[in-house]
């Protein structure tokens, strides 16, 4: 079965910084990849997907991620964040007609 | 517009009760789920079907119910079997059961059960 390895569950940054949130999945075939944000009390929010075209894929909020098949990786970055990006950010992987999510990591914002 | 809409928001339930959480879309999907979310656990899936009136069990199903008569509802029931039920509960669509498509979640419900 797939799985999916969000590197740290919380992750804080100044505002203005860079984001880097990272994903790591175990699949030998490139998978499709997507990163989901969610808000507290909130459902999921598609963020971005790749589905094997252009491996830079650019996302909502000023979201983008990097499909890199030599480290079976997904990282999620922002050049600068900014308040309103903190939240609960999902990385998922669809294999086989099943999606499998991350653990989450929860981005904070500071001023 | 469309989407996916959930309710209640929350709900409080005494241990023994069954309880039923709704789930509705009006953007003609054809597969619909039920996600059960813990913190620092993610999202597990608990059922999911890919056309009415049929539906397969997930990786939680123990102590949950579902049913799928119409394609734009997929209501989840919550037993009194299942030992542990206060949790967040996400329901998804999507226009296939296929690996491209991403899904798309409601709101919510919050179940507190005592």
């Amino acid at each position: 079965a797939q799985s999916v390895t969000q590197l740290g569950s919380h992750v804080s940054v100044s505002e203005g910084a860079l984001v880097l949130l990272r994903c790591n999945y175990s699949s030998s075939v490139p998978p499709y990849l997507f990163w989901y944000v969610q808000y507290p009390n909130q459902g999921l929010q598609l963020l971005l997907k790749y589905t094997s075209a252009a491996t830079l894929v650019k996302g909502i909020n000023g979201f983008e991620a990097e499909f890199k098949k030599s480290e079976t990786s997904f990282h999620l970055t922002k050049p600068s964040a900014h308040m309103s990006d903190a939240a609960e950010y999902f990385c998922a992987v669809s294999e086989s007609n099943q999606f499998y999510f991350g653990t989450g990591t929860s981005l904070t914002v500071i001023p | 517009d469309g989407g996916i809409t959930q309710s209640p928001k929350y709900l409080f339930r005494k241990e023994g009760q069954n309880v039923t959480l709704s789930c509705e879309q009006n953007l003609n999907h054809d597969a619909m789920y039920w996600y059960r979310q813990d913190p620092g656990q993610g999202l597990r899936l608990i059922y999911y079907s890919q056309i009415v009136n049929d539906f397969q069990k997930g990786d939680i199903a123990e102590g949950y119910s579902v049913s799928r008569e119409k394609k734009e509802s997929f209501p989840l029931t919550v037993t009194s079997a299942q030992k542990n039920p206060t949790a967040f509960y996400l329901c998804a669509s999507s226009v296939q059961d296929t690996a491209t498509y991403e899904q798309y979640f409601g709101p919510g419900t919050r179940l507190t059960v005592t």
